[in-house]
């Protein structure tokens, strides 16, 4: 398994901020994932970010709009970019560890746009 | 593509009673399957996960699944409800064929425990 944390645990912004978001882990991972989970919903995969290339964005995630870094294997940051009301969520970092890649998660960031 | 389809948004069940979570997930090729629980305000935490070999897999909290591959389906039960044991629950497939990193959610389903 994996212990991982996050900063902020919660924020409140003004529209048109934006905010960035760490993901620490406890050991070297390869795979780290960043999910939005919107209220009430479950979860939606932003991207996949291993360390040393780009990471790769589902559809309807821009790199303009969720730039993510993955300066190491125990590192990254998530950044939520001139945000609105729609981008009240909570966003959540994964490792993806073992033979069968199962993700430990991170506690979450709860963001709120006013 | 690979979908999972957790039957029931929200299920309730007595103190000491048997859960029953349903979960059915289409995939060309033999899954990982995995089970999570979200408590309020945190982040998910894996019960229980298939990956080969036996079909009946146990997991933390007194949890357990079955794989049933002809039924394409993986619910999670547990033989006596505790209050404890509130909280949301997603089901998620992972594919093989295509390495394996990425998890496919089911939308959830909230247990509910009555005294």
């Amino acid at each position: 398994s994996a212990v991982i944390s996050q900063k902020p645990s919660r924020d409140i912004c003004q529209r048109g901020t934006s905010l960035t978001i760490q993901c620490q882990v406890d050991s070297q991972v390869t795979m780290m994932f960043w999910y939005r989970q919107q209220p009430g919903q479950s979860l939606t995969l932003i991207a996949t970010a291993n360390q040393g290339s780009e990471a790769t964005y589902e559809s309807g995630f821009v790199i303009d709009k969720f730039p993510i870094s993955r300066p190491n294997l125990t590192f990254s940051t998530l950044t939520v970019s001139n945000m609105s009301p729609e981008d009240s969520s909570i966003y959540l970092c994964s490792v993806g560890v073992g033979r069968a890649w199962e993700q430990y998660f991170g506690p979450g960031t709860r963001l709120t746009v006013t | 593509a690979q979908s999972v389809t957790q039957l029931g948004s929200h299920v309730s069940v007595s103190e000491g009673a048997l859960v029953l979570l349903r979960c059915n997930y289409s995939s060309s090729v033999p899954p990982y399957l995995f089970w999570y629980v979200q408590y309020p305000n945190q982040g998910l935490q894996l019960l229980l996960k298939y990956t080969t070999g036996a079909t009946l897999v146990k997991g933390i909290n007194g949890f357990e699944a079955e794989f049933k591959k002809s039924e394409t389906s993986f619910h999670l039960t547990k033989p006596s409800a505790h209050m404890s044991d509130a909280a949301e629950y997603f089901c998620a497939v992972s594919d093989q064929g295509q390495g394996a990193q990425k998890l496919v959610f089911g939308q959830g389903t909230r247990l509910t425990i009555n005294p």
